[in-house]
């Protein structure tokens, strides 16, 4: 099946240091990737919609400034959270749909997790 | 807000079917029922979807009643690595991305 791939799966940064996170769908053309975000034993959150060649539409209350998305290919779509402080740690996980997808299933990565000191 | 309500947590001993129900009283005609879940630290993974008919595959059976304002996953033979959290979700055909609730978390026991 379709796979879609995080990278990397744990970081560990100090605060006011920026980290970049990759999500690349390896066997399809993504034209549209979602990131979401999750805090211990909670659900996950919508974060962010990125289209390719397009900027990223964000959800209220998601600072654009702070998390950065650029999907500049069909199968590479890239969180950069900047500045980051110890709030900003949880687990980022990206979702990625091909063209045609309309009903069938939404792939998942396998979340980075990120520990910021 | 997520469209779907499902109970906290459920037990289910190893071997025997773990039966897990979603209202979506709410669902509109276009909507689809999908259920994911997710293992402890893992991104979610996807076990079936349908729209109103009942729905089969290797993992798992879908039912969804007749008015479509209820469903059931069930998992016919649950082992203990099918503990998890369970999303039920509900989202139309469009590019509309999938909108977690809270899920079951669902303990197989042995």
């Amino acid at each position: 099946g379709a796979v879609v791939s995080q990278h990397p799966s744990r970081v560990i940064c100090k605060s006011g240091t920026s980290v970049k996170i990759e999500c690349r769908s390896l066997d399809f053309q993504a034209t549209t990737m979602f990131w979401y975000r999750q805090f211990p034993k909670q659900s996950l959150m919508l974060m962010a919609t990125s289209n390719e060649g397009s900027k990223a539409t964000y959800e209220q209350g998601v600072e654009k400034d702070k998390f950065l998305i650029n999907h500049a290919s069909l199968t590479l779509s890239t969180l950069t959270v900047t500045s980051a402080h110890p709030e900003d740690s949880s687990f980022y996980i990206c979702s990625a749909k091909s063209g045609s997808w309309g009903t069938g299933e939404l792939f998942f990565g396998e979340g980075s997790r990120l520990t910021v000191l | 807000d997520a469209k779907t309500t499902q109970p906290p947590s459920m037990d289910c001993a190893e071997g025997r079917a773990a039966n897990l129900p979603c209202n979506h009283s709410t669902i509109s005609g276009n909507e689809y029922v999908y259920w994911y879940r997710q293992i402890h630290s893992q991104g979610p993974q996807y076990i079936i979807h349908g729209l109103k008919n009942n729905e089969t595959n290797e993992m798992a059976s879908l039912i969804i009643t007749e008015d479509r304002k209820s469903s059931t996953l069930i998992l016919p033979h649950a082992t203990l690595r099918d503990t998890a959290v369970y999303y039920c979700i509900v989202r139309d055909s469009g590019n509309t991305p999938l909108v977690f609730g809270k899920g079951t978390r669902l303990s197989v026991i042995a």
